[in-house]
Parts: structure tokens; C-alpha cells; sequence
């Protein structure tokens, strides 16, 4: 009964491969994010979906391209991976963006999914 | 564009102490103001929120925080520290176009 969950939970890879990372909500969530934490633990917001349409994309490389085939899934996928994108990567959910519905926007996050690039 | 400051990177306390994390936001409109806690090889998961009401907000394992919407703040304390409050904690801020934005974080150590 995992509330948020994400696949792989470790990768491991080698330059220039393309890998996709899976994230599932089974919250009934309209809203969904990826996070990326880097070796400092700092925690930046990628992208956000609702209603499996893209409302937040932060400066990422073109290379990371979200897919959302749902609701309840937001996937990650990144081309040509590079050493710098080795990181914790997180995926969140949460019942609505902003501030508009009284604290809906609490988010959920997913175990993590730790990528190496070699 | 939003930003979020804390002020203390590692911060090192001995069992009983008391905690106060400083958390300082920087936007103009109206914000949802959130602390997470980051347990050693978990994910985060919500400490406490403020979105309206009494600006003095009461989390899970003691934990508060007071909104001070003049100086920007949303400030988490504890009185009395443990062990097992080790983590990282991440200040939080959202806005109503739903973007969200994260402090660096604050490593914090107990010692028992």
C-alpha cells in the first residue's frame, strides 16, 4: 500500500546511455514532481504535472523529458546521461498546486531512486 | 523569482538541547510555508505546515514553527532534542502558481 513509489530504486549506468525512471501515486493525486538532489543534499524541483499536464519546468537539459501517460504516473526519462546527472532522484505527489486549496499541496514524496552515471 | 534561505548548515547539539532552525523566504505573494524532515537513507516527509490561521503551527515529534509574515519567517524550533531527530530538514515555500521551492537544507546532529 505504498503511497508513492518509484523504479528503479538504484541505477547504475554508463555515459551516454538513456534511462528512464518510473514514479506511481496510488493517492489520487492530480499533481506530481521530480526533484533532483544533488551530493550536498540540495533539493531542486524539475518538473511538475497536473492533471498530466506540464505546469513547472524548471532549467533542466533538454536531455530529461517527463511523461505523464496518467494521473497516478510521472515518468522520467533522460538521454545521453552524463556524469553530472548522477544524483538522488525523487518523485513527489500532492492533491493540487499552490496555495488556493487550503494546504493541498503537501506533497508526498517517493523512496528515491539513487543514479550513477560512470 | 522566490527563494528560500537557511540560515544554519550543520548544526550540532548535544541531547535535551533546545532547536531553532532559521528559514527565510523571499516573495511577495501569497505563500504555503512547509518544513520536511529527511531521516538518514529515507525519503522526506512533511514535519508541519502553515497555510492560514494561527501563525504558530504544531508538527509530528514536537516540533513547531512560527510564521512571521513581517520578516519573511518560518522559523522551526523544539525544545528538547534526541538522538533520533537527527535528519535534514528542508524549509519549504509554495506559491499559488503551484511552484515549489526548497532551502538548502539544514544537516542536524544530536549527540547522545
Amino acid at each position: 500500500d505504498t503511497a508513492v513509489s518509484q523504479t528503479p530504486k538504484y541505477l547504475v549506468t554508463q555515459m551516454g546511455n538513456d534511462k528512464s525512471i518510473k514514479c506511481e501515486q496510488n493517492l489520487g493525486h492530480d499533481t506530481m514532481y521530480w526533484y533532483k538532489q544533488d551530493s550536498k543534499k540540495f533539493l531542486k524541483i524539475m518538473f511538475s504535472y497536473n492533471n498530466k499536464e506540464l505546469i513547472i519546468n524548471e532549467t533542466v537539459p533538454n536531455r530529461f523529458s517527463p511523461k505523464s501517460p496518467d494521473k497516478a504516473h510521472l515518468n522520467l526519462h533522460i538521454n545521453s546521461l552524463e556524469l553530472g546527472d548522477s544524483a538522488v532522484y525523487f518523485c513527489a505527489s500532492s492533491q493540487a498546486p499552490g496555495t488556493s486549496g487550503g494546504g493541498t499541496d503537501t506533497q508526498y514524496f517517493g523512496p528515491g531512486t539513487r543514479l550513477t552515471v560512470l | 523569482a522566490q527563494s528560500v534561505s537557511q540560515h544554519n548548515h550543520h548544526v550540532i547539539l548535544s541531547e535535551a538541547a533546545s532547536l531553532e532552525l532559521g528559514c527565510n523566504y523571499s516573495y511577495g505573494g501569497t505563500v504555503n510555508l512547509f518544513w520536511y524532515v529527511q531521516y538518514p537513507g529515507q525519503h522526506l516527509q512533511l514535519l508541519l505546515k502553515y497555510f492560514s490561521g494561527d501563525p504558530l503551527v504544531k508538527g509530528i515529534k514536537g516540533f513547531e514553527a512560527e510564521f512571521i509574515k513581517s520578516k519573511f519567517s518560518f522559523n522551526l524550533r523544539k525544545p528538547s532534542v534526541q538522538w533520533s531527530d537527527t535528519a535534514e530538514y528542508f524549509c519549504a515555500v509554495n506559491t499559488r502558481a503551484g511552484k515549489s521551492t526548497f532551502g538548502d537544507g539544514t544537516t542536524l546532529t544530536v549527540k547522545p
